[in-house]
């Protein structure tokens, strides 16, 4: 079946410049999560959505980060003014169900989007 | 501030030799302790994970072994195969009400044939 999907796979954007990321899950995943990854670091966790409800979005750097997921599928991350420090691979996962919600939390990851900031 | 402390940074190990990673903790709130592997251009899959219960959790080629008491856990590949070469993560989840993955800065592993 087919995993998660992020679009587009590269985005380049001038600073000050508005820009949206697109996450496709798994069909039927309830829990969705966004990471941010820098060369040679770990994935470091941005927020993640039980269904339609952020349920932390403890590691949203300010408030020029945003992210939504309406109808509990698709979600988007909208960042605002973009400086040279949000450049980086922005990682989605998804899984079945959340760990707080009584599921395994098997997170899988798409493939990222390099978002670079000029 | 870093909270999962991953050492080493790389790793060099021959076709059939064993590949150790270590990760250390501090919050004691932590209650889930994944391990995950990447290819570059990849997301990160998860390999095997860990709940603090249980002191040793084995798949395969690959071996989770758990100190509570020392807050510190690593990740056994035996018999390591030049396919596994790729960078490989420890993570640990927040807390009970939290489903936020923490993660290590990364092992580089590189099995020469």
């Amino acid at each position: 079946g087919a995993g998660v999907s992020q679009t587009p796979s590269n985005k380049v954007t001038e600073k000050g410049k508005y820009v949206e990321l697109r996450c496709d899950p798994i069909s039927g995943h309830t829990a969705l999560y966004w990471y941010r990854q820098s060369l040679g670091q770990g994935p470091e966790f941005l927020i993640y959505f039980q269904g339609t409800g952020a349920a932390d979005d403890s590691g949203l750097p300010n408030d020029r980060f945003f992210a939504v997921r309406p109808e509990g599928s698709v979600s988007t991350l909208k960042i605002q003014r973009t400086e040279r420090g949000d450049s980086a691979v922005y990682l989605c996962a998804s899984s079945l169900n959340s760990l707080v919600a009584g599921g395994e939390n098997e997170q899988f990851f798409g493939p990222g989007t390099r978002l670079t900031v000029l | 501030q870093q909270q999962v402390k991953q050492s080493p940074q790389s790793l060099i190990v021959q076709k059939g030799g064993i590949s150790i990673i270590n990760c250390a903790y501090e919050n004691t709130a932590f209650d889930y302790f994944p391990w995950y592997q990447q290819f570059p251009g990849k997301g990160p899959a998860l390999l095997i994970a860990i709940r603090p219960d249980v002191s040793e959790k084995k798949e395969g080629r690959f071996t989770i072994s758990f100190n509570k008491s020392a807050k510190q856990f690593s990740l056994h590949i035996m018999d390591s195969q030049p396919g596994d070469s790729a960078t490989y993560f420890c993570a640990a989840r927040e807390g009970y009400n939290t489903d936020k993955l923490i993660f290590g800065t990364g092992t580089r592993l590189q099995v020469f044939p």
